[in-house]
């Protein structure tokens, strides 16, 4: 099935800076690839997403880019506040965008 | 439109006890899943449904069943809890335009 890897696990950065995070997969039959930023005690929320018939889609100051060949697709957030602290998962799906299998999660700690 | 809605929020049981984690979606979604999350951990599919009378296995279905009656309603029922069953449960809906997720149900197995 399919393994989906995500780097890094925990990332601090100094707000007004960037953030990268990064996600690596296994099955080359996926092609609906979200993101999500889950809060304390919240379920995850939907963020951005790409589909596999386009490399790049950028939603104000986050963006997702994909390498299809490569097997990888990374979440960049610009411009990075306080607000933006919580644990980003990425994941990986079919065509209908459903059955996700997710990434091991990046808590990322935007510091003021 | 209150999205999905899980009940209770927080469950204690002891080992062998039987429970049903509620959830319900009003936005007409025809796929809906069950989904853990261990700490440290991203969410493991448990079981879903792509529409009412039709449930499938996920990634880590033992332990637990489901049944799809009503587009809306979608309970994940634990027969004889386990520790190994304490958790985080996120239930989801959705469509071509993505998937969304409930508030989740923390539940310990004592």
């Amino acid at each position: 099935g399919e393994n989906v890897e995500q780097h890094p696990s925990t990332l601090s950065v100094q707000e007004g800076d960037s953030a990268v995070i990064k996600c690596t997969y296994s099955d080359s039959a996926s092609n609906y690839f979200p993101w999500y930023k889950q809060e304390l005690g919240k379920g995850p929320q939907l963020i951005i997403d790409i589909r596999s018939n386009v490399g790049e889609k950028k939603d104000q100051r986050i963006a997702v880019t994909l390498n299809k060949t490569a097997k990888h697709f990374s979440l960049h957030i610009t411009e990075t506040q306080p607000e933006d602290s919580a644990v980003y998962f990425c994941a990986t799906g079919g065509a209908a965008g459903n059955m996700l299998t997710f990434g091991g999660g990046t808590r990322l700690m935007v510091k003021p | 439109n209150a999205g999905v809605t899980q009940t209770p929020k927080f469950q204690v049981l002891k080992t062998g006890q039987s429970m049903t984690l509620q959830c319900a979606q009003d936005m007409n979604h025809e796929y809906m899943s069950w989904y853990r999350q261990d700490p440290g951990m991203g969410l493991r599919l448990i079981h879903y449904s792509v529409g009412a009378g039709i449930t499938d296995q996920g990634e880590v279905p033992n332990g637990y069943n489901v049944s799809r009656s009503t587009t809306e309603d979608f309970p994940l029922r634990l027969l004889s809890a386990a520790p190994s069953q304490t958790s985080v449960y996120f239930c989801a809906s959705s469509n071509r335009l993505g998937q969304y997720f409930g508030p989740g149900t923390r539940l310990l197995v004592l």
